[in-house]
């Protein structure tokens, strides 16, 4: 499909568990983005990817979490011991333009995380 | 104080008639603002973007910014049961490295 791909697009996870979680952005899109969305909150940001580069991480809430994008296109969030506190919807999102000057963000539908 | 703040509602309206969302923000420095629509369980989708203060219109929408005042709304006129969904404000800083900050939403409900 033409939009952002994301999965699994649900994941149940024991606590202590890893878990990875995997976005496919719209083609050519330069930049990627990582929210955490809480139920019934708006979406948190967690990471920020210009091509391969991680040029921001200062979302992410602990060292348990670790996002990579090697080759500038598809990316992956890891998350290694999980907690209960990390159950959330993990949204994608891409961009055509350099940072987010436009705000013209391509979301995926999400990776519902629940940790047991 | 959060950084993006919204009426978590639920705002409800009768069908045609006018919704009025109301954000506000902290940071002077902020440049771009964007109103997203979330349906229930669905991601969200930009609905219309302003940059500078007054009003910007599109179709059933407008967007009021004003900068000195750290407020922006949204009118969706004429609601149609279809609108019924959480409405996310969010605002960029290019000062904090171009992050896209969203506040917590607002739902609204439009009854037939």
């Amino acid at each position: 499909g033409a939009g952002v791909s994301q999965s699994p697009r649900y994941k149940v996870a024991k606590r202590g568990q890893d878990v990875a979680l995997r976005c496919d952005p719209i083609s050519g899109h330069v930049s990627l983005f990582w929210y955490q969305q809480a139920l019934g909150q708006g979406p948190e940001f967690l990471t920020y990817f210009q091509n391969e580069a991680q040029l921001d991480k200062s979302g992410l809430p602990s060292d348990r979490f670790f996002a990579e994008r090697p080759e500038g296109s598809v990316s992956t969030l890891k998350i290694q011991r999980t907690q209960q506190e990390d159950s959330a919807v993990y949204l994608c999102a891409s961009s055509l333009a350099l940072g987010q000057d436009t705000g013209e963000l391509f979301f995926g539908e999400g990776s519902r995380l629940t940790v047991l | 104080q959060k950084e993006v703040e919204q009426n978590s509602g639920p705002l409800s309206v009768p069908e045609g008639a006018i919704a009025s969302l109301n954000c506000t923000y902290s940071d002077r420095v902020s440049q771009s603002f964007f109103w997203y629509r979330q349906y229930s369980g669905k991601s969200p989708e930009l609905i219309m973007s302003i940059y500078s203060n007054g009003d910007k219109e599109d179709g059933r929408f407008t967007a009021q910014l004003n900068k000195a005042s750290q407020y922006v709304s949204l009118l969706i006129r004429d609601s149609q049961p279809s609108d019924s969904a959480t409405y996310l404000c969010a605002v960029n800083q290019r000062a904090a490295g171009n992050k896209l900050t969203f506040g917590g939403g607002t739902r609204v409900l439009v009854k037939p």
